[in-house]
Parts: C-alpha cells; sequence; structure tokens
C-alpha cells in the first residue's frame, strides 16, 4: 500500500464546476500537509499548505481529516486554467515530504 | 532570484554513457533535494542535502547514481553507466530552513533525460 494515495483521475469538468479531490495516507505521525499544482511537462509549484482547521484561499479550500487520515482540496467555479495535475504531500516525522502520485484534473469548456 | 536552475534542460544519450545533470538552488536554501518523476512511479526523493551534507540517500535507485554538493550554490546528479529504465524527468528543488522542517520546496524545470 502507497504511504500516500490519490485517485489519478482524469477528472473531467464543465468549466465552472465544483471539484473535490481527497487524498489519503497512512502514516498516522505525519505532521503537515500541502498540496501541490503541475502543469503539463512543468515543475510542481506549492498551490497551499493543509491547516487543521481547515483553510481556504479564493476559490481553492482544503480540509484535514486527522482521524480518518485523509485530506482534500476543493475546488470552486473553476476555470480552463485550473487543469493540471493535484499532488498531495505529507510530511513525516523526519521532515521528509512523501509525495502522492497526483489527480490530473481537466476543465473543459 | 532565479529560482532553481538545472542543466541540461533536455539529455539523450545511449546506454552505458555517463550523465551529469545539474542545479542551482535559491540562493540562502539550506535544503536541496534530487527527485525522479515518471508516469510509472510518480516523483520519488532520491537524496537529500542540509547545508551540503547528504542527509538521506535511500532513495537513490543503486550504484550507479551518485550525487554530490560541494557548495551551497552548485549540486550534481551522475548516473554512469546510464541504462533506458533511468529515462525519466529528474528535478531539483531546494527549500530553507524552517523551524525544523523544510516547509515550502522550490522545484527547479527539471531534466528531461532520454536513454536510448
Amino acid at each position: 500500500r502507497k504511504e500516500v494515495e490519490q485517485d489519478p483521475g482524469p477528472f473531467n469538468v464543465p468549466e465552472g464546476a465544483t471539484v473535490a479531490f481527497n487524498c489519503t495516507y497512512s502514516n498516522s505521525a505525519s505532521q503537515s500537509f500541502f498540496w501541490y499544482r503541475q502543469d503539463c511537462r512543468k515543475e510542481p509549484k506549492l498551490l497551499m499548505s493543509v491547516y487543521s482547521s481547515g483553510n481556504e484561499d479564493g476559490r481553492f479550500t482544503a480540509q484535514l481529516n486527522r482521524a480518518s487520515q485523509y485530506i482534500s482540496l476543493l475546488i470552486r467555479d473553476s476555470k480552463l486554467s485550473d487543469s493540471a495535475t493535484y499532488l498531495c504531500v505529507c510530511m513525516d516525522s523526519n521532515y521528509q515530504l512523501i509525495w502522492g502520485a497526483g489527480t490530473k484534473l481537466i476543465i473543459k469548456p | 532570484d532565479a529560482g532553481v536552475i538545472q542543466s541540461p534542460r533536455h539529455e539523450v544519450t545511449e546506454m552505458g554513457q555517463e550523465v551529469t545533470l545539474r542545479c542551482k538552488p535559491i540562493s540562502g536554501h539550506d535544503y536541496l533535494f534530487w527527485y525522479r518523476q515518471t508516469m510509472m512511479r510518480g516523483l520519488e526523493l532520491l537524496i537529500y542535502f542540509n547545508n551540503n551534507v547528504p542527509i538521506d540517500d535511500s532513495g537513490m535507485p543503486e550504484d550507479r547514481f551518485s550525487a554530490k554538493m560541494p557548495n551551497a550554490s552548485f549540486s550534481t546528479l551522475k548516473i554512469q553507466p546510464s541504462e533506458p529504465r533511468d529515462s525519466a524527468v529528474y528535478f531539483c528543488a531546494s527549500a530553507p530552513y524552517s523551524g525544523g522542517s523544510t516547509d515550502t520546496q522550490y522545484f527547479g524545470p527539471g531534466t528531461r533525460l532520454t536513454v536510448l
């Protein structure tokens, strides 16, 4: 079983719709969580950190559920430019980042 | 700052040849990471350095891979001899010290390696 698991997708979503991704992690000692975004043939870039109380950045909302060991990312009013692969990342107790394989999102006009 | 710089951006070589990938981290960052990304295996951490010292190389596939960081502004990842299964995108990332953790990592544009 992978330490960080994501649905690979692709998620095909019409523009303007709301889309949500989940990510599960196996290490209960994981300390910090992040969502990175990776455009096609580009490098990953930090989208947002995930805080225990949940956090929002514009159209993006991240949630953490430690009891069930999953994190989520919600994108509202999706734009064509949101098309990318979204990588779920957990930091373990040794401060190492453990990466999910990513969920591919395709926004269609 | 120019961000993390990697060279070359693309490399095509033949099996058995030596390949050297280069990375210049963001100035002032204490951590440097080498990753490999393939469709099959996703993003894999190969090795990381803290203040030029290798901390964890458990992700290095085998003895054909080696990495060095002779100073704070330069690192290399060498594959000798290269094999077709080494074909992948190799990313270098750097991160500042952040209260005991590395927090955000900043990635370079990657080197796309093809071994024929």
